[in-house]
């Protein structure tokens, strides 16, 4: 069973500041999604990570991949408020009858003055 | 605007009930999912369906049934509701096959008492 692990689970930041989020899985997959989700909102694709060292930047934030490692990472760059938000790492496994992603427990990010 | 569509948005119902929440899209994707979000859990897959006429089970099955008649349709059904069933219930979609980029609807806050 593929197991998704991320930490920090509650991140409290300064504006400014730099910091990196970690999605550990526990078996082969060569496809990663990050997901950012607002307070009693859906889910919004932040990333999609193909193959083993895929980089993917969107304004402050960067994702990256090592499948080697089974780990990719989510950095912030000199975090805003409007960063404030949960956010989900989720990786492809394969069910009886297809495939699905399996998330992450989420990371709540709190960007504060 | 192509989507997803999910209904109710919230719903408040009597333990030993059944109810059908609904999920409709409307990109021609080939898989659908249902994912229950609970707090401290994340994203838990219930079922999901590769392509309209097959479906599998995930994760947290077990209460609910789900039905794949066509491409854009995939309800998700609780048989006799228990307060453990409390929770938000997010439909997603996907192209299909590896391509798991998931996108999500607007989910459904259902509390059962």
């Amino acid at each position: 069973e593929l197991k998704v692990e991320q930490n920090p689970l509650f991140l409290s930041m300064q504006e400014g500041k730099n910091y990196t989020i970690y999605c550990n899985y526990s078996t082969t997959s060569d496809r990663l999604y990050w997901y950012r989700q607002d307070p009693g909102k859906s889910l919004e694709s932040l990333f999609v990570l193909l193959s083993n060292g895929a980089v993917k930047q969107e304004g402050r934030l960067m994702a990256s991949l090592d499948t080697k490692a089974r780990l990719s990472t989510l950095h912030i760059t000199a975090a805003v408020h409007d960063l404030s938000a949960t956010y989900f790492c989720a990786v492809v496994s394969p069910w009886s009858a297809g495939y699905a992603l399996n998330f992450g427990k989420g990371t709540s990010l709190l960007v504060t003055p | 605007i192509a989507g997803i569509t999910q209904a109710p948005t919230s719903q408040i119902l009597a333990a030993g009930r059944r109810m059908t929440l609904r999920c409709t899209q409307d990109m021609r994707h080939n898989a659908m999912y249902w994912y229950r979000q609970d707090l401290g859990l994340g994203l838990r897959l219930i079922h999901y369906s590769n392509t309209a006429g097959t479906t599998g089970k995930g994760e947290v099955p077990d209460g609910y049934s789900v039905s794949r008649a066509n491409t854009d349709d995939f309800p998700l059904t609780l048989a006799s509701a228990v307060p453990s069933q409390t929770s938000v219930y997010f439909c997603a979609s996907s192209p299909g096959g590896v391509n798991t980029e998931a996108f999500f609807g607007q989910g459904t806050r259902l509390t059962v008492v």
